[in-house]
């Protein structure tokens, strides 16, 4: 059975632009979760889809956005970026939803901001 | 919200020897305590979880306790080999903004096996 598949997993852009991260979760997983890690703050919880729906989200700006299409993959999108948004962005699946399931993690995308 | 906080940041212990991991935890509703290892390059990997029913959990060379009554759960990994060298995360359930549960991790703990 596949893993979780995260694409790309390098990203390099500048301030002001935007990016768009993709995830696919593992076949039949119904709940893709987002995570930022950085080395000063560890893993930050951003949003978490279910069926489309978007049922739980962190403490991050409105740049920060995500959606969930009817195959489970999920994409996240940050806009207007800026210097502090480089880090390595997770994405977990699970089969069911909320905050007592086992996630499996992808291997992340690597953003860097210049 | 839900704090978690995890020691040491870092540990060194000599091939063969036990390591042990600790985490304390805010909110007393919590009921599910998973341990990630990561790997360079790799994202995290359940290790093993313990749910607030349970006391402790064993799996192989590793364990988990959990006491509910202060807070704290520990992973404790016995016989250490060179391949427990890895970034080693707890997490705790907790309520988020729209009242769902999520999962709040730890900053971590870089473990290395000296052989």
């Amino acid at each position: 059975k596949a893993g979780v598949t995260q694409t790309p997993r390098y990203l390099i852009k500048t301030r002001g632009q935007q990016v768009t991260l993709s995830c696919s979760p593992i076949s039949g997983h119904r709940s893709v979760s987002w995570y930022q890690q950085t080395p000063g703050q560890g893993l930050q919880f951003l949003f978490e889809y279910f069926s489309e729906t978007q049922r739980n989200k962190g403490n991050f700006p409105g740049r920060f956005s995500g959606r969930q299409f009817s195959n489970s993959r999920s994409e996240m999108n940050v806009s207007t970026l800026e210097l502090g948004d480089s880090a390595l962005y997770l994405c977990a699946s699970s089969w069911g939803t909320g905050g007592n399931e086992k996630l499996f993690f992808g291997s992340g995308t690597q953003l860097s901001v210049l | 919200g839900e704090n978690v906080e995890q020691h040491p940041s870092t540990l060194s212990v000599q091939e063969g020897d036990s390591a042990v991991i600790k985490c304390t935890y805010s909110d007393s509703a919590s009921n599910y305590f998973p341990w990630y290892k990561q790997e360079l390059g790799k994202g995290p990997q359940l290790i093993i979880d313990i749910r607030s029913n349970v006391g402790e959990k064993k799996d192989q060379r590793i364990a988990v306790t959990l006491n509910k009554t202060a807070k704290h759960f520990s992973l404790h990994i016995t016989e250490t080999q060179p391949e427990d060298s890895a970034v080693y995360f707890c997490a705790a359930s907790s309520r988020a903004n729209f009242g769902n549960e999520k999962l709040t991790f730890g900053t971590g703990t870089r473990l290395t096996i000296i052989p």
